[in-house]
């Protein structure tokens, strides 16, 4: 199984809503991102988890929180966002961490994204 | 590394024509560069990883090639075919934070058929 896989595919949430997003893998992969992606714009990493921890936030709002129950599952919890926050979130993983200074090791498996609108 | 081009922003070209796109980047401190694959609702597929000066790597009609030296790497199409179409990304990878992928807004591709 080569694929990362996320769910729900698209999410409509108001402000006062709380929803999380989910984001599987099953190639062993030890390290699992979270991006944010704007139209027309790169997609932006939120949160890396190494080895279940996390171990780099880019001063993400805490309106987002991450939490990696384990090492094949990631999600993203939403509380209280904002319309500006509605985006697609695309989750990746890579091999080990600890051999992410080695290239072919840190290239990163995407899933399909979910498209989130926030009203 | 924070500034990451990609030139052009969209490009339009007609079924079997052969085209190029250019990654540039800071040339300090560069580690490793990614080029993805994006289309319209899948996910970012991996194309090359690429670390050395001069490199240059094939996947059929696609390949691409990297100067450290100047901090840019070009991504060729040989015989654009319309299923080519995608949003094509590169990813410069610094000695610094090791997990962190900093992407390139993208070119554009649409192959006309």
């Amino acid at each position: 199984d080569t694929e990362v896989t996320q769910t729900p595919k698209h999410l409509v949430m108001g402000m006062t809503n709380k929803k999380s997003l989910k984001c599987e893998q099953h190639m062993g992969h030890r390290a699992m991102y979270w991006y944010k992606q704007k139209a027309k714009k790169p997609p932006e990493l939120m949160f890396v988890y190494s080895y279940e921890k996390l171990s780099i936030n880019e001063s993400v709002p805490s309106r987002f929180s991450p939490e990696c129950p384990n090492s094949s599952l990631l999600n993203l919890h939403l509380h209280a966002l904002q319309p500006e926050d509605s985006a697609l979130y695309l989750c990746a993983s890579s091999q080990d961490p600890d051999l992410s200074l080695i290239p072919k090791y840190n290239e990163q498996f995407f899933g399909p994204g979910t498209r989130l609108t926030v009203l | 590394i924070l500034n990451v081009e990609q030139s052009p922003q969209s490009l339009h070209v007609q079924e079997g024509d052969s085209t190029n796109f250019t990654c540039s980047f800071p040339s300090s401190n560069f580690y490793a560069l990614h080029w993805y694959r994006w289309e319209t609702a899948k996910s970012p597929e991996a194309l090359f990883v690429m670390t050395l000066n001069g490199d240059e790597k094939k996947k059929g009609r696609i390949s691409a090639t990297l100067n450290t030296k100047e901090g840019y790497s070009y991504l060729y199409i040989k015989g654009s075919q319309p299923e080519d179409s995608a949003t094509y990304l590169c990813a410069p990878h610094g000695q610094g934070g090791s997990e962190k992928l900093v992407f390139g807004k993208g070119t554009k591709l649409t192959v006309n058929p």
